[in-house]
């Protein structure tokens, strides 16, 4: 069974730190991975999708890397601001009784104080 | 290009009553899927719809079923609800069956009293 394990569960930092956020899954066999993130009561964004065969994935402040062999990701948030408060969810998408699904993690909710 | 839309956003239901939810995909998306999203369980996939046939299930009661239109909406249906099924309900789509990049609505927050 695929579990998905986000660490830490809850994160606060000072504004304009760089911070990373963990992500691990139990089956290397995946698809694709994918990086949320979710405002309160919100549906979720989508911040970055890496294929399988991706090392890694960057857009603006944001970087995402894979490593499918030892069951990890992670996004770095550069120069993190106030408005990055936010939950960040991943999700790795693979074969589940014969079928492909997304399973997510639990997320990290991510507190920037100003 | 509108993003995925879902109605209604809210709803407060009381136990044993049924519920339907609304959800319209990005436009040229095919692809429908619906999660429940809860404090203790967190992200649980319910079904998948693709060209107006479910393709995946998950693990939930048969009380949850869902439906897809010749148009792609797609709606999701509770019927004699519980306490328990008090949650967010999210929609998501994407451009082709199975779990590429998902694209998700911004939820139906349904309140069972």
């Amino acid at each position: 069974k695929q579990e998905v394990t986000q660490i830490p569960a809850a994160l606060s930092v000072p504004e304009g730190e760089n911070l990373v956020l963990n992500c691990s899954f139990t089956d290397s066999a995946i698809y694709n991975l994918q990086w949320f993130r979710q405002d309160p009561g919100k549906g979720l964004t989508s911040l970055l999708l890496i294929q399988s065969s991706q090392r890694e994935q960057t857009s603006g402040r944001l970087n995402a890397s894979l490593d499918k062999s030892s069951g990890r990701s992670t996004l770095y948030i550069a120069a993190s601001q106030p408005g990055d408060s936010a939950t960040y969810l991943c999700a790795v998408s693979l074969i589940l009784q014969g079928a492909q699904k997304l399973v997510f993690g639990q997320g990290t909710r991510l507190t920037i104080n100003p | 290009k509108a993003g995925v839309t879902q109605t209604p956003r809210y709803l407060i239901k009381t136990r044993g009553q049924q519920v339907t939810l609304s959800c319209s995909p990005i436009s040229g998306h095919r692809s429908v899927s619906w999660y429940q999203q809860t404090p203790g369980q967190g992200l649980q996939f319910l079904f998948e719809y693709f060209s107006e046939t479910q393709r995946n299930k998950g693990n939930f009661p048969g009380r949850f079923s869902g439906r897809q239109f010749s148009n792609s909406r797609s709606e999701m249906n509770v019927s004699t609800l519980e306490l328990g099924d008090s949650a967010l309900y999210l929609c998501a789509s994407s451009l082709v069956a199975g779990a590429y990049e998902q694209f998700f609505g911004p939820g139906t927050r349904l309140t069972v009293l």
